[in-house]
């Protein structure tokens, strides 16, 4: 099983609504990434979780909380947020995160709307 | 972060070769070349990944300059499937925690069109 499973593919919320973002990997990986894509735009680094530690924030605001339960599983709290947050939320897994020549696998993505 | 420069666009034939440039004129020693790909609709994929040999899998080869300021993703005979956007990426060797060096970071990209 190589996959990456994102949930749901399409969100779409208020400004004052709270949401998760959920994805989940069962190849034994312990590195876990978000990273947010705009239209036609590259994917963008947020977060990075080595061994459910949360090991970078790429300067995110506080209206995205990331949370890692388990080594299986991350999740992407959403309070408050603002039209321009809507994007394709991605989210990755590496065997571990150190390891430079490790392959990044990437789920389909969460289409996220903010009205 | 080192950078990349690739072309916005390229277009291919099916069922011919495609080069796939990329130049990092400020590639330090001990950084590896990354490309992956992120098909219509889809999440990035990996294709492949260098340090200064050439390589090849079961998806592509990458063909690293002597000086690695550049580099060149080969596609045998494109495909319809292979229409996609193409990432070159450096990916530091020095990572350190809570530094952002090593991480996956892409670029532009190059927006590569197959036609039947």
């Amino acid at each position: 099983d190589t996959e990456v499973t994102q949930t749901p593919k399409h969100l779409v919320m208020g400004m004052t609504n709270k949401k998760s973002l959920k994805c989940e990997q069962h190849m034994g990986h312990r590195a876990m990434y978000w990273y947010k894509q705009k239209a036609k735009k590259p994917p963008e680094l947020m977060f990075v979780y080595s061994y459910e530690k949360l090991s970078i924030n790429e300067s995110v605001p506080s209206r995205f909380s990331p949370e890692c339960p388990n080594s299986s599983l991350l999740n992407l709290h959403l309070h408050a947020l603002q039209p321009e947050d809507s994007a394709l939320y991605l989210c990755a897994s590496s065997q571990v995160y150190v390891d430079v020549t490790g392959e990044l696998f990437f789920g389909e993505g969460s289409r996220l709307t903010v009205l | 972060d080192a950078k990349t420069t690739q072309p916005n666009s390229m277009e291919s034939n099916e069922e011919e070769p495609v080069h796939l440039p990329c130049n990092h004129s400020t590639i330090s020693g001990t950084d590896y070349i990354h490309w992956y790909r992120q098909l219509p609709s889809q999440g990035p994929e990996y294709v492949i990944h260098g340090l200064t040999s050439n390589v090849n899998n079961r998806m592509a080869s990458l063909a690293i300059a002597e000086d690695r300021k550049s580099s060149t993703l080969i596609l045998h005979r494109a495909t319809l499937r292979d229409a996609a956007v193409y990432y070159c990426i450096l990916r530091e060797t020095n990572m350190n925690y809570g530094g952002s060096q090593g991480n996956l970071i892409f670029g532009k990209g190059t927006k590569l069109s197959v036609k039947p």
